[in-house]
């Protein structure tokens, strides 16, 4: 069965700086995505960023890039010039190729320092 | 993406009682899903339902307890029947759109039995 781990349940980061939010998965499928989610306290699940395996190419959403590693099995996210806007849980999650359902990590909640 | 709202927000009800859920979406979509999150934790999903069918459900989750309708391709509601403090969690509503296995989801319905 897939499953998806996120090891740091808290990062905290200083305004204005970078900072990678890691996720490794495990599957024995070829095909599949990739997926950020990010929940702030308002509660509503928000795209951050979606990435197909198939493809080498790093998915990047304005500051937003993920460094994809099939073989490693890891999905990391990297947040550039961090905004208090920015403070929420992120989620990482994988769906199987035609397969609706999503596979979640336990989450990492981000911290913004000022 | 589509634009996807619930009612009610937030609710305060009884144990014993039963609270319906709606999921509105400003297009058509074949794919609706619905989960739950447990206070700190990750997402689980209840069901999907697509329109025309029964709804299918995830292991642990059952019909009489949460019962789903789906009357068209932008509408459907979630009931959580004969609640207890245990249904206490956020139940959001998510879509299938866009790029394939790309789930939308709504604000989300923040539940709580007392």
């Amino acid at each position: 069965a897939q499953t998806v781990t996120q090891s740091q349940p808290e990062m905290s980061v200083q305004e204005a700086e970078t900072v990678t939010l890691s996720c490794t998965y495990d599957t024995s499928e070829s095909d599949y995505y990739l997926f950020w989610y990010k929940q702030p306290p308002s509660r509503q699940m928000i795209l951050v960023i979606r990435q197909e395996a198939y493809k080498q190419q790093n998915a990047t959403e304005n500051r937003f890039s993920v460094n994809f590693q099939k073989a490693a099995k890891s999905f990391s996210l990297k947040i550039s010039d961090s905004q208090l806007g920015d403070a929420a849980m992120y989620f990482c999650a994988y769906s199987q190729d035609s397969n609706y359902q999503l596979i979640w990590g336990a989450g990492t909640k981000l911290i913004i320092k000022p | 993406s589509a634009v996807i709202s619930q009612k009610p927000s937030r609710d305060i009800c009884q144990r014993g009682t039963s609270l319906t859920i709606q999921c509105q979406v400003d297009s058509q979509v074949t794919m609706m899903f619905w989960y739950r999150q447990q206070p700190g934790q990750s997402l689980t999903l209840i069901a999907t339902a697509n329109q025309g069918s029964e709804a299918t459900y995830e292991s642990g989750f059952v019909i009489d307890k949460f019962p789903i309708s789906r009357p068209n391709l932008t509408f459907s509601t979630l009931t959580v029947s004969n609640m207890s403090p245990e249904d206490s969690s956020i139940y959001l509503c998510s879509v299938e759109q866009g790029p394939p296995d790309t789930q939308y989801f709504g604000p989300g319905t923040r539940l709580t039995v007392l």
